[in-house]
């Protein structure tokens, strides 16, 4: 059974501060990683999806990589915002005929001014 | 592109009654719609998966008697919680996918419906 963990769990930066994300999954054969962004409350928006077969993607202050051997996923967020504050959620698609999501936990983020 | 709304945005119900929550895809049409549940400081768990037309598929613990779904149309799924209880009480949130089913699909989530039972 897939499993992905994120670390940390909640982190606390001041504004203008790079950072990272982590994820990792256990089982490798995945069709592709999403990273999403969920505010207190609400819905998921898609940040940044992988494809199985791509190392990284790039939107903006985002950047997401993908070591798919190892199972592991880092989200790097440049500048960081105020605005910026929200959980982020790391989630595999299974290497089916389901696109099926598996979800972390997420990583809570606050970016103070 | 690619709106999905979710009606009502939040419910609170006595125990016992039953709650209806409607998914919309308002932009395309979703062969497929994704039913999950999300705990306070938890990830979100899928409850099931629907294809229009079709009888939904309950991951493994979900009591489908329990969480009728309803994929009547390809812009419209249905979860009703039924005899809901006070453990009952969560956020849930639907996804819908379009087009070709292939694992190259992106969900399109809704806002959420946050239940409280009482």
């Amino acid at each position: 059974k897939q499993e992905v963990t994120q670390i940390p769990a909640a982190l606390s930066v001041p504004e203008g501060e790079n950072l990272v994300l982590n994820c990792s999954f256990t089982d490798s054969a995945i069709y592709n990683l999403q990273w999403f962004r969920q505010d207190p409350g609400k819905g998921l928006t898609s940040l940044l999806l992988i494809q199985s077969s791509q190392r990284e993607q790039t939107s903006g202050r985002l950047n997401a990589s993908l070591d798919k051997s190892s199972g592991r996923s880092t989200l790097y967020i440049a500048a960081s915002q105020p605005g910026d504050s929200a959980t982020y959620l790391c989630a595999v698609a299974l290497n089916s005929g389901y696109s099926t999501l598996t979800f972390g936990k997420g990583t809570m983020l606050l970016v103070s001014p | 592109g690619a709106v999905v709304s979710q009606h009502p945005s939040w419910v609170i119900c006595k125990s016992g009654t039953s709650v209806k929550i409607e998914c919309r895809s308002l932009d395309f049409q979703a062969t497929t719609m994704f039913w999950y549940r999300q705990f306070p400081k938890q990830s979100l768990m899928l409850m099931a998966t629907s294809n229009e037309g079709s009888k939904a598929t309950y991951e493994q613990g979900v009591e489908k008697d329990k969480f009728l779904i309803n994929h009547a149309s390809l812009t419209l799924s249905t979860l009703t919680v039924t005899s809901a209880h006070p453990e009952d009480s969560s956020f849930y949130i639907c996804s819908c996918a379009g087009g070709a089913f292939t694992g190259l699909e992106t969900q399109y989530f809704g806002p959420g419906t946050r239940l409280l039972v009482l």
